[in-house]
């Protein structure tokens, strides 16, 4: 099972909307309902901050969204603060039982 | 509030056994609502799942461990562990301990992370 593919990097303005992507395959993404984001400071726990594609959960800002297209997932950050930025990682159920995490993208404010 | 907790060597020596336990607090791990789960970060790299247990004792492991994973339950500590054998440098990372929900299979509780390094 390969780690899902995310871009290495993005960046963006405060105020600003960046996507990023997360690219899999028919047994992980494209299959299943259950792909997750999370935010990821280093030397910190992860923070679950999207479930189910598209859920928030309870304490995550609405500025946070899911959807999925076919093989590909993506979460985007509207109105951007200085404080997303971190590293943020998807991860998705598959049809093995196994999960799988995205390859990371480090979040940039300029 | 649920909270996790690592705890286990810091530096363990290449062909032995790395040994982490996760103690569980706020919660009870007898829950059928959940699956308790290893997660490990190598420096410079992504996050990669190692494995879970349930409740009942069943487990489920990443094919890429080989068969060197072996995840336990000790239920009248609140705690689960890793014990991962035949280590070399490629183990070294910060594993993490994690609470993933049965139905949704996110992971909605982590540990702060234990830093692992192998070396002689």
């Amino acid at each position: 099972q390969s780690a899902l593919t995310q871009p290495a990097s993005v960046s963006g303005s405060p105020g600003q909307s960046i996507t990023i992507s997360c690219t899999g395959t028919g047994t992980d993404v494209g299959g299943s309902d259950y792909v997750s984001w999370y935010q990821h400071h280093p030397g910190t726990a992860p923070k679950l901050i999207i479930s189910d594609v598209s859920s928030r959960p309870s304490g995550v800002s609405s500025r946070f969204s899911g959807s999925k297209s076919g093989n590909t997932a993506s979460l985007t950050i509207s109105g951007l603060q200085a404080g997303d930025e971190s590293d943020y990682y998807c991860s998705s159920y598959t049809s093995t039982n196994i999960r799988v995490f995205g390859t990371g993208t480090r979040v940039t404010v300029l | 509030q649920v909270q996790l907790q690592e705890s286990g060597p810091g530096l363990v020596k290449p062909s032995q056994t790395l040994s982490l336990t996760c103690t569980v607090s706020g919660g009870s791990i007898r829950s059928g609502d959940y699956f308790w789960s290893w997660i490990r970060q190598p420096p410079g790299k992504g996050l990669e799942w190692i494995g879970y247990i349930y409740y009942s004792g069943s487990t489920y492991y990443d094919p890429s461990l080989k068969s060197r994973g072996t995840i336990s339950l000790d239920t009248s500590k609140n705690q689960f562990s890793l014990s991962l054998n035949s280590v070399t440098a490629a183990d070294t990372a910060v594993y993490y301990c994690a609470r993933e929900r049965r139905w949704g299979h996110h992971f909605d509780y982590w540990g702060q992370g234990a830093l692992v390094t192998v070396s002689s």
